[in-house]
């Protein structure tokens, strides 16, 4: 266990649903960091929190909606997918987006759109 | 990560023999390197880490080589075990106001008993 934990391990929804994709980490760190990961790709980064503050968003489609509460909590809402968008999605966090450290990872959430 | 690419996407060895991972990048800008493993089903774990004022860190079975010159990373796995199968990624921070790791595509390292 890295201290990050994502729920669902796995999901499967339709193009018109709405879901929500949990990560939690008690690790004290102050960033938190979605990335996906599809077959034959590097991983992608999706969103950086910094402070509970978005400090990076990589042109991600506003299909995917980040939300961070606080510290220790990152969600990603997900509405109206699309097949492509079916892959593993991953939570890390760090100490600070300003340190060299490394970001530790949860076990990620398989998500398949049908 | 575009800039962070590795040049076999998969390495087939035999248990016993050493393994050499090797990591491509291009922005000179970077100074800290991370290696991670991911196992099937699991998420990126944290191997090894060198910073750019180095050139050689050792860990448990592990090596990691830097060379700023050509900008080339390799993970050197000794004895290589059949648990070591897994993906293996090199992830850069490159220097700046954010430290934001980006990764390469990762190479698929295959233990044959």
């Amino acid at each position: 266990e890295t201290g990050v934990t994502q729920t669902p391990r796995h999901l499967v929804m339709g193009m018109t649903n709405k879901k929500s994709l949990k990560c939690e980490q008690h690790l004290g760190h102050n960033a938190m960091y979605w990335y996906k990961q599809s077959a034959k790709k590097p991983l992608e980064l999706m969103f950086v929190y910094s402070l509970e503050e978005r400090v990076e968003n990589n042109s991600v489609p506003s299909r995917f909606s980040p939300e961070c509460p606080n510290s220790s909590h990152l969600f990603l809402h997900l509405h109206t997918l699309q097949p492509e968008d079916s892959a593993l999605y991953l939570c890390a966090s760090s100490q600070a987006t300003n340190l060299n450290t490394e970001a530790f990872f949860g076990q990620g959430t398989r998500l398949t759109v049908v | 990560g575009e800039s962070v690419g590795l040049h076999l996407p998969t390495l087939s060895v035999q248990e016993g023999d050493n393994s050499i991972i090797n990591c491509a990048y291009s922005n000179s800008a970077s100074d800290y390197f991370i290696w991670y493993k991911q196992e099937s089903g699991k998420g990126p774990q944290f191997i090894i880490d060198i910073r750019s004022n180095m050139d050689k860190r050792q860990g448990q079975r592990v090596t990691v080589l830097l060379n700023k010159t050509v900008k080339h990373l390799s993970l050197q796995i000794a004895a290589t075990q059949p648990g070591d199968s897994a993906v293996y990624f090199c992830a850069e921070r490159v220097a700046g106001g954010s430290y934001i790791p980006t990764f390469g595509r990762g190479t698929s390292l295959i233990v044959h008993p």
